[in-house]
């Protein structure tokens, strides 16, 4: 069975800063491009930022350009989210997603004070 | 940038009926490889995003085959032939040939 569990999410302070993790199993997860896609409460889906398989090629979305950095470790089968300088805006359930093949079912993040 | 609209926003079915999404893109979504990178996504209450359709019309294992996909360029259509109960959600478009963006979700509820 194809599993993706995110962990990592909770409440912080405008500011502060998260470490979002993702592990997947059941697929091979090191020929897998892996993303981060958001949804703020009651809104639609974001990509937030993407990975290739092999680690060579990382993109973000220009709403995190600067603040937020992707990392994965195909040994551990494990992609992660490193969130600076976090936002009210950046509230948001969080999910992860072998290319859009397979989603976890999400991490919620709150930037609030 | 992309620009994902879909239509209606909400969408009242009558079990057993027929129920259609449209999605029309401002870019045309052909990729240089020829591919054209549109999918569809079924969220239902509580619970991650599902890919439903890929690639405009390949439905994904074990999607029921009363859903279907169709268009080409910047318009596409998503379609249920006969609404089930567990159809109630929301339906995303999303195009994949530049980032991956989506629309901004058809709600289907029954009437």
């Amino acid at each position: 069975e194809v599993q993706l569990v995110e962990s990592g999410g909770g409440l912080v302070q405008p500011g502060g800063s998260l470490r979002l993790s993702c592990t997947g199993s059941g697929f091979t997860f090191s020929n897998y491009e892996m993303n981060w896609v958001r949804q703020a409460p009651g809104k639609g889906l974001e990509r937030v930022s993407y990975i290739t398989a092999s680690g060579d090629i990382i993109n973000y979305a220009d709403s995190v350009k600067g603040r937020f950095t992707i990392a994965r470790d195909n040994a551990k089968n494990s992609v992660y989210l490193q969130m600076n300088s976090l936002r009210a805006e950046d509230t948001a359930i969080y999910y992860c997603a072998a290319f859009h093949d397979y989603w976890g079912q999400g991490t919620l993040v709150t930037v609030s004070s | 940038d992309v620009v994902m609209t879909q239509s209606p926003l909400s969408l009242p079915v009558t079990l057993g009926q027929p129920a259609s999404i449209s999605c029309r893109s401002s870019h045309s979504l052909v990729s240089s490889d020829g591919n054209t990178y549109l999918s569809w996504f079924q969220q239902r209450p509580g619970q991650s995003p599902r890919r439903l359709i890929y690639k405009v019309s390949n439905r994904d294992s074990g999607v029921p085959d009363r859903f279907s996909g169709s268009g080409s360029g910047t318009d596409f259509t998503l379609k249920i032939s006969r609404v089930e109960a567990e159809d109630v959600g929301v339906y995303y478009c999303m195009e994949g040939t530049y980032w991956w963006t989506f629309g901004q979700g058809t709600k289907v509820e029954i009437k």
